[in-house]
């Protein structure tokens, strides 16, 4: 079956320093989301991306956060100068919305904690 | 803004049912998902209702009524493994691509 993937599963970095984060989204999908879920907390949306751009982001995704697809496979997040607020769980999700089809599948997620 | 509402926690007992409602106040509204999620763990998507009434999915079932801003989820003949947390979100926004989680209700199944 199959699923979303996200590398790496754990990251730790220095407050201000910068932070990729991967995933590889189902191979038909054609929407890419991210989500962030701190400890103890909801899920929060972040971003939506279709046809290689933005289709639309929650007031969390301000100007240190930006989203990619450098190819036909990965979707990244980058986050260009960590604070400490921004430890969680991420996760990427991923949809076909094609005739119905708009379950999103989550991957596992990455944690970043920020030190 | 967005509303979602659900209960904090419910505690039931294996091979019983157990029904979690969700109440949501949004803005163009799209549709409502059900997700669970284990602890530690990413949410798996159970359900998806767009439309008034029952979708039925093995010993999960779904009901929304988009008059009333109201869902619920129903687990029938509950197991251990079924002791999650149970996700309820609302997909909206202009291009119906965002989706606002309810804080979760954490089921305990009890044997």
């Amino acid at each position: 079956e199959p699923e979303v993937t996200q590398t790496p599963s754990h990251q730790v970095t220095q407050m201000g320093q910068e932070v990729i984060l991967r995933c590889v989204p189902i191979s038909n999908h054609l929407y890419f989301y991210w989500y962030r879920q701190i400890l103890g907390q909801k899920v929060e949306f972040l971003v939506s991306f279709y046809n290689n751009e933005i289709s639309e982001k929650s007031e969390i995704f301000d100007d240190q956060f930006s989203v990619e697809r450098p190819d036909g496979s990965n979707f990244t997040l980058k986050i260009r100068s960590t604070k400490l607020e921004d430890s969680a769980m991420y996760f990427c999700a991923s949809s076909a919305l094609v005739t119905g089809g708009y379950e999103q599948y989550f991957g596992p997620g990455t944690r970043l904690t920020v030190t | 803004g967005q509303n979602i509402d659900q209960p904090t926690e419910m505690t039931a007992t294996e091979g019983a049912i157990v029904q979690i409602n969700c109440t949501y106040q949004t803005s163009g509204f799209n549709g409502l998902f059900w997700y669970q999620q284990h602890a530690g763990e990413a949410p798996t998507f159970l359900s998806y209702n767009v439309l008034d009434g029952l979708e039925e999915k093995g010993r999960f079932s779904s009901f929304l009524s988009r008059s009333k801003g109201y869902s619920y989820l129903l687990l029938k003949e509950l197991q251990m493994k079924d002791s999650a947390s149970y996700l309820c979100a609302v997909r909206w926004g202009a291009a119906g691509n965002k989706l606002t989680f309810g804080g979760g209700t954490r089921v305990l199944v009890k044997p």
